[in-house]
């Protein structure tokens, strides 16, 4: 069975760091790509960023180029995101998700239940 | 970056209503078009990939068409697990935009 179990939020100072990780089970990350969405108090969903399976792509939103790093440790079957640099802006709820790998393109097939990343002072 | 533009962003039905929700992309995106459910401080759950493929236990209620910069998302006979936020997403390439939601609530 696919699961996604992130974890690493938490209330954070502006201009400070956070990673989070996101442990996966039932499949292997050099098998499937993997996206970070984010979702803000109240608002829709945002695409921040994304890892292929073979780790050799890495995209990202505009919002974030620059500050996060999307990486994976395959022994570990755990995603990150590195967050540097954090705004205000930047708390929301971080869902990370799988890639469907088969449907066309690149979309999210499975997510986790996501971490709250808090910015204040 | 393509932007995704859905309408209605809220839709009032009752249950046994037919509901179409609609989503224009910016540029022609093909059918790399996915539709995602959310429902309330939960994870968004995949529907529908490819504009019309439904994911592997979605009710059959559900059904999504459309290409290049149009698509559509319909649910044919609305159950009251329906009531959520439905996102349209594009596949095409990177930013991997969302549309910005429609809320649809009960009547």
């Amino acid at each position: 069975q696919v699961q996604l179990v992130e974890s690493g939020g938490g209330v954070v100072q502006p201009g400070r760091s956070l990673r989070l990780s996101c442990a996966v089970s039932g499949f292997t990350l050099s098998s499937y790509g993997m996206h970070w969405v984010r979702q803000a108090p109240g608002k829709g969903l945002e695409w921040v960023a994304f890892i292929s399976y073979d780790g050799s792509n890495k995209y990202y939103g505009d919002s974030v180029k620059g500050r996060f790093t999307i990486s994976r440790d395959i022994s570990k079957n755990t995603l990150y995101l590195q967050m540097n640099s954090l705004r205000a802006e930047d708390m929301a709820v971080y869902y990370c998700a799988k890639d469907c790998g088969d449907c066309l393109g690149f979309g999210m097939d499975v997510w986790g239940q996501g971490t709250t990343v808090t910015v204040s002072s | 970056d393509i932007q995704m533009t859905q309408s209605p962003s809220s839709l009032s039905a009752s249950v046994g209503d037919r509901v179409t929700i609609t989503c224009r992309a910016s540029q022609s995106i093909s059918r790399y078009l996915n539709w995602h459910q959310q429902k309330p401080g939960k994870a968004p759950k995949l529907l529908i990939y490819a504009a019309s493929t439904l994911q592997s236990g979605v009710p059959s209620s559900f059904s999504g068409s459309g290409s290049g910069t149009d698509f559509t998302l319909t649910i044919s006979s609305l159950q009251p697990e329906d009531f959520a936020t439905y996102y349209c997403q594009q596949s095409y390439s990177p930013p991997y935009t969302f549309g910005q939601g429609t809320k649809l609530e009960i009547k």
